[in-house]
């Protein structure tokens, strides 16, 4: 069956290193993989797009890999800072021209 | 340009009554998607249209609820006869074509007593 998976709920790393964030997939051809940042009460923001045949892409302090291969995608903010704590989502566009999220990571950057 | 915009932002609701939560999407879009989330879980994909069209309902419980999104007016997400499993938080999202990033709303937050 398709299935997204984020790695662990929860991520707590200290301000100022590179927070990495994994999402693996299985039984999906995506043509692309989208983050999103959602903040508590709030709809989740876009935050970058990275197609299939793209292997990195990055976005100021962001960078997104791809990895058609390996079926991941891997999300990295360097130099971290509290405000950079939130839930993060990893979203594949199907087939069926809808997206479909997966459960998010929670980060926390202690100061 | 005015973001994506539901209403109402909370909804109450006493079992067996009918919730309506709308969705107007951002200027110039024409795709609209509904999710929902459960406290702690992801966006659960509900349906896919476009104007007056329902492109994707595979996400959509096949009784009491239904979608809209007519040529005029906002997108609606109408649950009848809600019960309390139904409370959640509901999204709505747009996107300028089916192939692109989405932009979400604040969402409806609905609650059932």
């Amino acid at each position: 069956s398709q299935k997204i998976e984020q790695n662990s709920e929860a991520l707590n790393i200290q301000e100022g290193k590179t927070a990495t964030l994994t999402c693996n997939y299985t039984n999906y051809s995506p043509a692309y993989l989208q983050w999103y940042r959602q903040d508590p009460g709030r709809g989740p923001v876009f935050l970058l797009l990275i197609r299939e045949n793209e292997k990195e892409k990055r976005k100021e302090r962001l960078k997104v890999t791809f990895d058609t291969t390996l079926k991941q995608s891997l999300f990295h903010i360097t130099a971290s800072q509290p405000a950079d704590s939130a839930t993060y989502l990893c979203a594949l566009y199907s087939s069926a021209s809808k997206i479909i999220f997966g459960s998010g990571t929670r980060l926390s950057i202690r100061p | 340009n005015a973001g994506v915009m539901q209403n109402p932002r909370h909804l109450v609701r006493r079992r067996g009554q009918e919730a309506r939560l709308r969705c107007s999407p951002m200027k110039g879009h024409s795709h609209v998607y509904w999710y929902r989330q459960l406290p702690e879980e992801g966006l659960k994909f509900m349906v896919y249209l476009q104007k007056e069209n329902i492109i994707d309902e595979s996400g959509m419980p096949k009784e009491r609820f239904s979608a809209e999104f007519p040529k005029e007016g906002p997108s609606i997400l109408r649950i009848q006869q809600v019960v309390r499993g139904d409370s959640a938080a509901y999204f709505c999202a747009s996107s300028p074509d089916g192939d692109n990033e989405q932009f979400f709303g604040p969402g409806t937050r609905l609650t059932v007593l």
